[in-house]
């Protein structure tokens, strides 16, 4: 199994913060990083940002920077995204993507979450 | 931020046929350009890295050509299991950016 395994559909308010997990193969969790996609209903792919499983550094895309952030536990293999402040048009599939070195070739990916944003 | 566009958008063909997507990255990227297929309700599956990389697991009727600004992702040979959407994406700097998709349905 190189899937990661990512945790369950949330519904959240507006306003509220919202945490996936995701699960990642245990031989190349800590030599690899894990980058997070987000898809919107009916829309195409955008990148969050990344994650040095073994270092914990991040690189975030600037225009979600202010909310978001990438965490890991090494001790589980579970890599987390934090989105704070939601708005209506952060309702997407979240997908987390082994990302080895921060490289952006984005090769086994989770199976999705489903975060729905509605008062 | 580098932007990508593909075309066509969409494009509807039959099993067998050869199939061409095109991919420009608004500057050079050199190859750092992956390809990514996906089918609805799915996540996206990786197929071509580095311009001209086939994944490892991926069938050989795809390919990858370009470096530069433009590229393109070839399916010889159309089978039932390739009508889905593809995604360019490149790696070249972050942010990292993604295509509007190319789908491919059956005619």
């Amino acid at each position: 199994q190189v899937q990661p395994v990512q945790s369950g559909a949330e519904v959240k308010k507006p306003g509220a913060s919202v945490k996936v997990s995701c699960k990642a193969p245990g031989d190349t969790f800590t030599t690899s990083g894990i980058s997070w996609v987000r898809q919107a209903p009916g829309q195409g792919l955008e990148w969050m940002g990344w994650i040095n499983t073994h270092r914990g550094d991040t690189n975030y895309a600037q225009k979600l920077q202010d909310r978001v952030t990438m965490t890991t536990d090494t001790s589980t293999r579970t890599a987390y995204l934090e989105l704070r402040s939601l708005k209506s048009d952060d309702a997407a599939v979240y997908y987390c993507a082994t990302d080895y070195g921060g490289k952006g070739r984005f090769e086994y990916w989770g199976q999705g979450t489903l975060v729905t944003v509605s008062s | 931020d580098i932007q990508m566009t593909q075309s066509p958008s969409s494009l509807s063909a039959s099993v067998g046929d050869r199939v061409a997507i095109t991919c420009r990255a608004s500057l050079s990227i050199n190859n750092y350009l992956n390809w990514y297929q996906q089918k609805p309700g799915k996540a996206p599956k990786l197929l071509i890295y580095a311009a001209s990389s086939l994944q490892s697991g991926v069938p050989s009727r795809f390919s990858g050509s370009g470096s530069g600004t433009d590229f393109t992702l070839t399916i010889n040979s159309l089978q039932p299991e390739d009508f889905a959407t593809y995604y360019c994406q490149q790696s070249y700097s972050t942010p990292r950016t993604f295509g509007p998709g190319t789908k491919v349905d059956i005619k």
